[in-house]
C-alpha cells in the first residue's frame, strides 16, 4: 500500500534562497492539498488541486509561494526568497474527491 | 467563521487509565469531523471520522469518538491508554465547501508508566 510521499523530509536553507518541495499522492486520488504547520499549532490550509487545476489558495500563500501539479499526479511547492518566518513543516495530503484526506510525512523547513 | 477548539493543550495520564480528549467545533452546515494523531516529526495519521449516521464512531488503535450536535462536540476516548499512545492529537472539520480541513491547535498526550 503506497501512501503519500514527500521529498525532501528535511531542508535547511539560508534566508533569501529558493526551495522546492515535492509531493507524490496516492495514485488513484484526484485531489492534492498543501498545509503548513508551525510549532505548537495545527496544520493550516495553503492550497489544493483537483487533477491539474489549482482550485483554491489561502491568503497565507503569499506571492513568494507557488504550487503546481502539471500532469495531475505529483505536485511541487516552491518558496522564493525564503524568510525565517517560512520555517515550518509543510504537509501534503491527497483524497479522492471530498473523501478522507491522507497525509504524507511532511517536509520540515528551517530557514537560517 | 468555522473553527475547531481543543481546550486542553497538554494531558498526562497513567498507562492503563482511560482517556478523553475534548473537541468543540463551529460550523454552520452538517460537519464532517476527523481525529488525526501525529508522532514527533511525523505526518498525520487518521484515527477516525464522522460523516453521518451512528454518532459513536470506532477508529483504529482502540479509539472511539462521539458526535454530539447539541454540544457541538466530537470528543475522543480510549478506555485504556498504552505508552505508545503518547503523541499529539488533532481534531478537524472539513470546511470551505467540504474542500479543506480546519484543525484545532492540538492536544499533546503524555503517558506515565
Amino acid at each position: 500500500d503506497t501512501g503519500v510521499s514527500q521529498d525532501p523530509r528535511h531542508k535547511i536553507t539560508k534566508r533569501g534562497q529558493n526551495v522546492t518541495f515535492r509531493c507524490d499522492p496516492i495514485s488513484e486520488h484526484n485531489r492534492l492539498y498543501w498545509y503548513r504547520q508551525t510549532l505548537g499549532q495545527g496544520p493550516e490550509f495553503l492550497t489544493y488541486f483537483q487533477n491539474e487545476a489549482q482550485l483554491e489558495k489561502s491568503r497565507l500563500l503569499s506571492d513568494r509561494f507557488s504550487a503546481e501539479r502539471p500532469k495531475g499526479s505529483f505536485s511541487t511547492l516552491e518558496i522564493q526568497r525564503t524568510e525565517q518566518g517560512d520555517s515550518a513543516m509543510y504537509l501534503c495530503a491527497s483524497s479522492f474527491g471530498q473523501e478522507t484526506q491522507y497525509f504524507g510525512p511532511g517536509t520540515r523547513l528551517l530557514v537560517l | 467563521a468555522q473553527s475547531v477548539t481543543q481546550p486542553d493543550i497538554h494531558i498526562t495520564v497513567s498507562e492503563g487509565a482511560s482517556l478523553e480528549l475534548r473537541c468543540n467545533y463551529s460550523y454552520g452546515a452538517t460537519p464532517y469531523l476527523f481525529w488525526y494523531v501525529q508522532s514527533p516529526g511525523q505526518g498525520l495519521q487518521l484515527l477516525l471520522k464522522y460523516f453521518s449516521g451512528d454518532t459513536l464512531v470506532q477508529g483504529i488503535k482502540g479509539f472511539e469518538a462521539e458526535f454530539k450536535r447539541s454540544q457541538s462536540s466530537f470528543n475522543l476516548r480510549k478506555p485504556s491508554v498504552h505508552w505508545s499512545d503518547a503523541a499529539e492529537y488533532f481534531c478537524a472539520v472539513l470546511s470551505g465547501g467540504y474542500n479543506k480541513l480546519i484543525f484545532g491547535a492540538g492536544t499533546r498526550l503524555a503517558v506515565h508508566p
